[in-house]
């Protein structure tokens, strides 16, 4: 079974604070996403990366950075957090696929609050 | 660009219903693959199903079944006699062709399901 486990469920931060969100996965998967879910928007990519150190913007990465350094951990950075990033964090995985298109694998997700 | 239309925000059924869910999607990719998850309130998304843009061939799987018409650019999803564990969040995602790099998920935003008593 596929696991992909984040750091915590809920987080409640400062604005201004550096916010570190942590996910690993124990498939040795080559891939690493991160979304973030809003109500109405659905899931949006941030980041991912599809190797260690490789990482590749997604749809909305203003105020994000990752981090890949081992293959099953993959980190979101959030280097001045503000209320507008309040949401929930979603964290994934999946096989490389370049030549067939495999399924992600989703963490519990982890619920930031700014203030 | 890719796009995917969850036009229903939220249905309500009770228990037993026959229940659809609608996903209209766009791409300009030939080769592409849309999928089903579901989302219960623990919040982690589960995979469901996972269908390739060659394989027009509808999928029943136990209550599940899912109707692919790509001639309507449509992946809808139908739940028999619904229950309350259907309770849930549900999105479409399309892939998108990977270029050397991971392929990446459009997702819907999402249907949620409220199966009553």
């Amino acid at each position: 079974d596929v696991k992909v486990t984040q750091s915590s469920r809920y987080l409640v931060k400062r604005t201004g604070e550096k916010v570190f969100l942590e996910c690993v996965q124990d498939m040795d998967h080559e891939n690493m996403f991160w979304y973030r879910q809003d109500p109405g928007l659905g899931l949006r990519l941030i980041y991912f990366s599809y190797d260690v150190k490789m990482k590749e913007k997604g749809d909305i990465p203003e105020g994000y950075s990752v981090s890949r350094e081992k293959k099953e951990r993959f980190s979101l950075i959030l280097e001045s957090a503000s209320t507008n990033q309040t949401s929930m964090y979603l964290c994934a995985s999946s096989l490389d696929d370049r030549s067939s298109y495999n399924e992600q694998f989703f963490g519990p997700g982890t619920r930031l609050t700014v203030l | 660009a890719q796009k995917v239309t969850q036009a229903q925000t939220e249905i309500s059924v009770v228990e037993k219903e026959d229940v659809t869910l609608d996903c209209v999607y766009e791409t300009r990719d030939t080769t592409y693959y849309l999928f089903w998850y579901k989302q219960p309130p623990s919040g982690e998304l589960v995979f469901l199903i996972r269908r390739n843009s060659f394989d027009e061939q509808n999928e029943i799987s136990g209550r599940y079944s899912w109707n692919f018409q790509k001639s309507t650019s449509s992946f809808n999803f139908t739940i028999t006699a619904s229950q309350v564990v259907d309770s849930a969040v549900y999105f479409c995602a399309l892939s998108e062709a990977p270029l050397g790099t991971a392929s990446k998920l459009t997702f819907g935003t999402g249907t949620r399901l409220q199966v009553t008593l």
